[in-house]
Formats: structure tokens, C-alpha cells, sequence
């Protein structure tokens, strides 16, 4: 099983700030990986896939690089609406696992 | 536009065990795969499996295997998760979610989440 391991595990900012968030595989998975956003009550929002790639609706402030093993999620001035929990998961085998979550909190 | 639509919340006894269902419009139903996540309460998410909808074939995860049960019903284009041999860490919101994979073969195929229900709170308490 790929292990996710995501951080770090809060990020305190203020709005206009750039986050970075970081997500590491255990072993290679080439580019298969996605982001989500989760508000509180919500269902996740996939935010980037195949590393890079936006998913349909998502603002130009998202973007997410990397490869192999070492995934980064860059947004690059917060707006209010940005502070949630970011989830990374993997598509490279089964069972397909998710990282345990970086909270982005308010400063 | 993509919908999936699912059952309202349960609460049930250990030893007990769960239906929820997760029904889909805004495409052809047998075209797409679909899973099932769960989220215990302030925690993380966790894939459960996968199901073809079109042949039927499931994938689980290793977690949940003997335990759990994914069934669909192409007339109503609607999946069905079961959970049994409930435990209070079974407690959580279970999300349907839908990648964006043709079923092309009856292989399985790993993907991402483009589309989720609302989630079914299960409550497994004595």
C-alpha cells in the first residue's frame, strides 16, 4: 500500500498569502496524483489531478507540481474562501490511499 | 450535470449492518465507475472500493473485505454500499464518488474523485 504523507499538518496564513503544501509517497507513482479541497460539512472538491492538471472551474491560483515521490500544492494568494483541509491522493495501484490532510487556517 | 444522490442518515446497533444508497443522473450510469469513501469524525478520508457498473465487478479495500458488500441496479441507475458487522469506529460519513474513467473493458481502474455525493452519516451506537 502507498503511503501519503502530507505537510505540514496546519498552516497558519493570512489572506494574500502564498501557501505551499507538500504531499510524499512511500514509493514512485509517476504523476498519478490529485488534490482536494474540504470545507466543514462538505463533500471534497477535486482541485488538481495527474499532479498538475486543473480540474473543470478551478481559479488560476491553484497549481500543483511534482513527480515520483514529492508533490507540492501551491496556492498563491489566499482568499477567504481557500481556508480548508487539502487532501492528496494517489491513482497508481489499489488500493488507492489518501493523505491525512493539511489544514489551512486564518493567522 | 453529473448528480449523485444519497440515502439520508442511519443510526444502528453493533453487530448491525448499514445500506446506503447513491443514486446517479446526468449520465449513462453504466459508462463510469464508482466508489465509495468514508470519513470518521475529524479524520481523514478512506477509499473503501470500487464498482463496475456496468458488469458488476468490485474491488475493496483490504480494510473492509469480508464486511463489505457494493451492488448496483442499472433499471434505477442507482449503487448501493453495505457495511456489516457494525463497530462504533464504523461511525462516519460515507461518500459515492465518480471519476471521470470510461468503462471501456471489465478491468477496474484506478482514478480520481470528480464528482461526490453529499456523504450518509452512519452512527453506530449502542
Amino acid at each position: 500500500e502507498i503511503v501519503l504523507t502530507q505537510s505540514p499538518a496546519t498552516l497558519s496564513l493570512s489572506p494574500g498569502e502564498r501557501a505551499t503544501l507538500s504531499c510524499r509517497a512511500s514509493q514512485t507513482i509517476s504523476n498519478y496524483l490529485a488534490w482536494y479541497q474540504q470545507k466543514p460539512g462538505q463533500a471534497p472538491r477535486l482541485l488538481i489531478f495527474d499532479a498538475s492538471t486543473r480540474a473543470t472551474g478551478i481559479p488560476a491560483r491553484f497549481s500543483g507540481s511534482g513527480s515520483r515521490t514529492d508533490f507540492t500544492l501551491t496556492i498563491s494568494s489566499l482568499e477567504p474562501e481557500d481556508f480548508a483541509i487539502y487532501y492528496c491522493q494517489h491513482r497508481s495501484n489499489w488500493p488507492l490511499t489518501f493523505g491525512g490532510g493539511t489544514k489551512v487556517e486564518i493567522k | 450535470q453529473v448528480q449523485l444522490v444519497q440515502s439520508g442518515a442511519e443510526v444502528k446497533k453493533p453487530g448491525a449492518s448499514v445500506k446506503v444508497s447513491c443514486k446517479t443522473s446526468g449520465y449513462t450510469f453504466t459508462r463510469y465507475y464508482l466508489h465509495w469513501v468514508r470519513q470518521a469524525p475529524g479524520q481523514g478520508l478512506d477509499w473503501m472500493g470500487i464498482i463496475n457498473p456496468s458488469g458488476g465487478s468490485t474491488n475493496y479495500a483490504q480494510s473492509f473485505q469480508g464486511r463489505v458488500t457494493m451492488t448496483r441496479d442499472t433499471s434505477t441507475s442507482t449503487v448501493y454500499m453495505e457495511l456489516s458487522s457494525l463497530k462504533s469506529e464504523d461511525t462516519g460519513v460515507y461518500y459515492c464518488a465518480r471519476g471521470n474513467s470510461l468503462v471501456l473493458t471489465p478491468m477496474l481502474a484506478p482514478e480520481y474523485f470528480h464528482h461526490w455525493g453529499q456523504g450518509t452519516l452512519v452512527t453506530v451506537s449502542s
